[in-house]
């Protein structure tokens, strides 16, 4: 299948500071890209989807202003936490699909990022 | 409100016997299902789809079924294998876009 790439998949960081988290399709263009955050035991719940070039749609409940999510070309999307404080620690996964494809629909997962705010 | 619900959060079953994992969805414009399985601390990876035009999908050892007019959803695995342990998400989208999960379904399988 189609690889996705998240980078880093584990990061620590002082509260009050931003971490930026990656998202790279490597071997297909990304038309469309999911933001999703894991808690433990819990459902993997949508934060966001963006379109390569426009701003991205945000699920109700999510800051917009604390999850800034860029996604400038078809390869790469960003999720930067600002201000990051402890409870913003979590799993958080980025999935992307090529809406342009024939056939299935299925998104492609990244790895991803367990982010720590200390 | 869950849009996609799985209601057994986990499952036991011995090996070589069939696991079913079910799932129930309340939009009734959704028009695709996906079957994801994942490991602790890694991304989910695509298992099985349907599309809401068909009520079953056959792939190896995981077939999924679709009841649309019970807006249910179920994925048969057999024969089960130790290394289908796992947690299964099943997830629904409309027009192949916004895609919700349910909350996830533990599968151990007992050698």
């Amino acid at each position: 299948g189609a690889v996705v790439s998240q980078h880093p998949s584990r990061v620590i960081c002082k509260s009050g500071t931003s971490v930026k988290i990656e998202c790279r399709s490597l071997d297909f263009q990304a038309t469309t890209m999911f933001w999703y955050r894991q808690f433990p035991k819990q459902s993997l719940m949508l934060m966001a989807t963006s379109n390569e070039g426009s701003k991205a749609t945000y699920e109700q409940g999510v800051e917009k202003d604390k999850f800034l999510i860029n996604h400038a070309s078809l390869t790469l999307s960003t999720l930067t936490v600002t201000s990051a404080h402890p409870e913003d620690s979590s799993f958080y996964i980025c999935s992307a699909r090529d809406g342009r494809r024939e056939g299935g629909t299925e998104a492609f997962f990244g790895q991803g990022t367990r982010l720590t705010v200390v | 409100d869950q849009q996609v619900k799985q209601n057994s959060p986990s499952l036991s079953v011995q090996e070589g016997r069939i696991s079913i994992l079910n799932c129930d969805y309340t939009n009734s414009m959704f028009d695709y299902f996906l079957w994801y399985k994942k490991y602790p601390a890694e991304g989910p990876t695509f298992l099985i789809s349907i599309s809401s035009i068909k009520d079953k999908n056959e792939d190896g050892r995981f077939t999924v079924f679709l009841n649309k007019s019970a807006k249910h959803l179920s994925l048969h695995i057999v024969p089960s294998q130790p290394g289908d342990s796992a947690v299964y998400f099943c997830a629904a989208s409309t027009g192949g876009f916004k895609t919700i999960f349910g909350a996830g379904t533990r599968l151990f399988v007992k050698a």
